[in-house]
Formats: structure tokens, C-alpha cells, sequence
């Protein structure tokens, strides 16, 4: 069955503190692999997509990098206006619905000044 | 307007009440999602529409029940529901099944159960 499985579920940072979140996967087969961050009441904004291991990609302070088992989701440098829940998703080849994504129930960041 | 936009943001319904969530996209994609977020839980999918046709209904309750009149517009309607409805329902939209494209996503209808 396809998995997805997102650490830490919690994660605090000062400013200028640069970590990575992960997120661990079971999918017969990847299509594709999802990053989106959520802002508290609203719907999740897309921010990379990777179809194949050693595959990497950046936006601003973001990294997203991706293995058979796993992606990481880079922070560097973060700044309270990273502060936002990121979730990961991820879509099989050969689920039913072949354009179904699956997620995990995120990381909650949070970026103290 | 560009986008996926939901309406209305926030509904509080009694659990006898019959209402509808409206989402509408302007992207030209063919897929259009229904998901449902509640807390500490992963998204789940509800339900999936594609070129106006439903081809998942991942096994939702009867009091949920959905319209799509066409490839830019998603209904869900609400009747009966009990309070652990109450969630934060979700509209996606993507080009057509199988394109291995990410999802665009509505911010959402606050539903609360009362």
C-alpha cells in the first residue's frame, strides 16, 4: 500500500537557522513526488515537483532533494515568514486513479525572530 | 480571475440543513478533486472528476454528494451531516489523469457541524 510519511511532525527554528524536514515513501512505482506549503486556513500552495532520485530543486530558501526511500525539504537561513505547515505527496504509477495523490500530515514550522 | 476559487470560506449547518460548496477553476484543466482536511490527519481524497466524469468515489458517506456540470466547476453538497464532518473541505484541480501534474488548490470551505 502507498505510504507517505512526513518527520518531524513539529519543527521550531530561530531565524537564520537552517534544518531539513523528511519525507519517507512506499509507492509501487513514483510518478512523481509533491512538496506544498499551507498557510493556517488556507489551501496547500505547490512549491516543487520531483520525478526521479538524485533529482534536486530550489526556490528562494528551499531545497527539495529526492531518494528511492526519501525526499528532504531543505530550509536555509529560514525567516519568520517561512513559518507554515509543508506537506508532501506523492503519486504511484500504478494506483488507481492514475493521477491520485497521497500526503502526509506535514511539518508544522515554525520561525522565531 | 485566475485560480481555483472555493465559496462560500467559512459555514456553520445545522445537522439537519442541506447545503452546497461551489469551486470553480479558470487554469483549462480536466481533473477536479474533492479532498477533505481534518486535524493531524493526511488529506483525504473524496472525490475525483475527470473531463466531467466521476472516476473515484473513495468510499465517502451518501450525505456527501457531488456535481460536476463541467470541466471548469465542482459542486459538493451537503445534507445530514454529522458533527465530525467538520473539516476543512478542499478543491484541487490538474491537467487530465495520468500527466503526472501537481495539483492547483482552492483555500478551502471552514465547515463547521452543529
Amino acid at each position: 500500500e502507498d505510504q507517505v510519511t512526513q518527520s518531524p511532525e513539529a519543527l521550531r527554528l530561530q531565524e537564520g537557522e537552517s534544518s531539513s524536514l523528511n519525507c519517507s515513501y512506499t509507492v509501487s512505482g513514483l510518478r512523481g513526488l509533491f512538496w506544498y506549503r499551507q498557510d493556517p486556513g488556507k489551501g496547500p500552495e505547490f512549491l516543487f515537483t520531483l520525478y526521479s532520485a538524485g533529482e534536486e530543486k530550489e526556490k528562494e530558501r528551499l531545497k527539495a532533494t529526492l531518494t528511492k526511500k526519501e525526499s528532504f525539504l531543505h530550509i536555509t537561513a529560514p525567516k519568520p515568514e517561512d513559518s507554515a505547515t509543508y506537506l508532501c505527496a506523492v503519486q504511484g504509477l500504478f494506483q488507481t486513479g492514475a493521477n491520485n495523490l497521497f500526503f502526509g500530515t506535514g511539518t508544522r514550522l515554525t520561525v522565531i525572530p | 480571475e485566475t485560480g481555483v476559487t472555493q465559496t462560500p470560506r467559512h459555514l456553520v449547518m445545522g445537522m439537519t440543513n442541506k447545503k452546497s460548496l461551489k469551486c470553480e477553476q479558470h487554469l483549462g484543466h480536466n481533473a477536479m478533486y474533492w479532498y477533505k482536511q481534518s486535524a493531524k490527519k493526511p488529506l483525504e481524497l473524496m472525490f475525483v472528476y475527470n473531463f466531467k466524469e466521476q472516476t473515484e468515489n473513495n468510499s465517502v458517506p451518501s450525505r456527501f454528494s457531488p456535481e460536476c456540470p463541467n470541466s471548469s466547476h465542482l459542486f459538493l453538497h451537503l445534507h445530514t451531516l454529522q458533527p465530525e464532518d467538520s473539516a476543512l473541505y478542499l478543491c484541487a484541480s490538474s491537467q487530465a489523469q495520468g500527466t503526472g501534474s501537481g495539483y492547483t488548490f482552492g483555500s478551502g470551505t471552514r465547515l463547521t457541524v452543529v
